[in-house]
């Protein structure tokens, strides 16, 4: 256990169902991003979370949904998917700025299939 | 827009031996961030290189950071199975901004 939890492990969707996505972590840090990992492409950036505040999104299409009610969770809201969106979804945080020196914590991720 | 470059993408090695992973990082990067992850499982963090010069080492690893050269190494000292995985370098133009990860090097050890 990395300190950063992401539920559920899997998740089949179809592409008319609405789903979410969380990730919940205890370790103090006041930044929660969402990242994205298919097969054959780098680990996307999608979204950032600074102290619930949302400072960046990737261009992300609005068939994703991001929600950050307190510093320690987040949420990735799922609807009308398509399968290019299979990927492992993955948590991480972090504390901002210079207390960033020890990079992101990640969680096991989120393996979503779209069908 | 920092883009970063790991290569090789793939690498095959015997047990025993040593190699290097490269990576290239296209602008400045306060600070640069090697990843391993084991298949199905989550990013681990390894090291984080702050300035020029810096080197780290943890068993078998040893990785180090040239930032005139935009260049950071990972290199494999005696290679055990233990250490076939993924690895990521990421790289960050500044504490407030986001990782930028390469495409991974994904390292398989054999006998």
């Amino acid at each position: 256990e990395t300190g950063v939890t992401q539920t559920p492990r899997h998740l089949v969707m179809g592409m008319t169902n609405k789903k979410s996505l969380k990730c919940e972590q205890h370790l103090g840090h006041n930044a929660m991003y969402w990242y994205k990992q298919s097969a054959k492409k780098p680990l996307e950036l999608m979204f950032v979370y600074n102290f619930k505040e949302q400072t960046e999104n990737n261009s992300v299409p609005s068939r994703f949904s991001p929600e950050c009610p307190n510093s320690s969770h987040l949420f990735l809201h799922l609807h009308t998917l398509q399968p290019e969106d299979s990927a492992l979804y993955l948590c991480a945080s972090s504390h901002p700025g210079d207390r960033a020196n020890y990079g992101y914590t990640f969680g096991s991720g989120t393996r979503l299939t779209v069908v | 827009e920092l883009k970063v470059e790991q290569n090789p993408l793939f690498l095959s090695m015997q047990e025993g031996k040593n190699y290097t992973i490269y990576c290239n990082y296209s602008t400045t990067s306060d600070r640069l961030y090697w990843y391993r992850q084991d298949p199905g499982k989550s990013l681990e963090s390894l090291f984080v290189l702050l300035s020029n010069g810096a080197v780290k080492q943890e068993g078998r690893l040893m990785a180090s950071l040239d930032t005139k050269a935009r260049l950071s190494t990972l290199h494999i000292t005696a290679a055990v199975h233990d250490l076939s995985a993924t690895y990521f370098c990421a790289g960050q133009v500044t504490g407030n901004t986001p990782l930028v990860f390469g495409k991974g090097t994904r390292l398989s050890v054999i006998a």
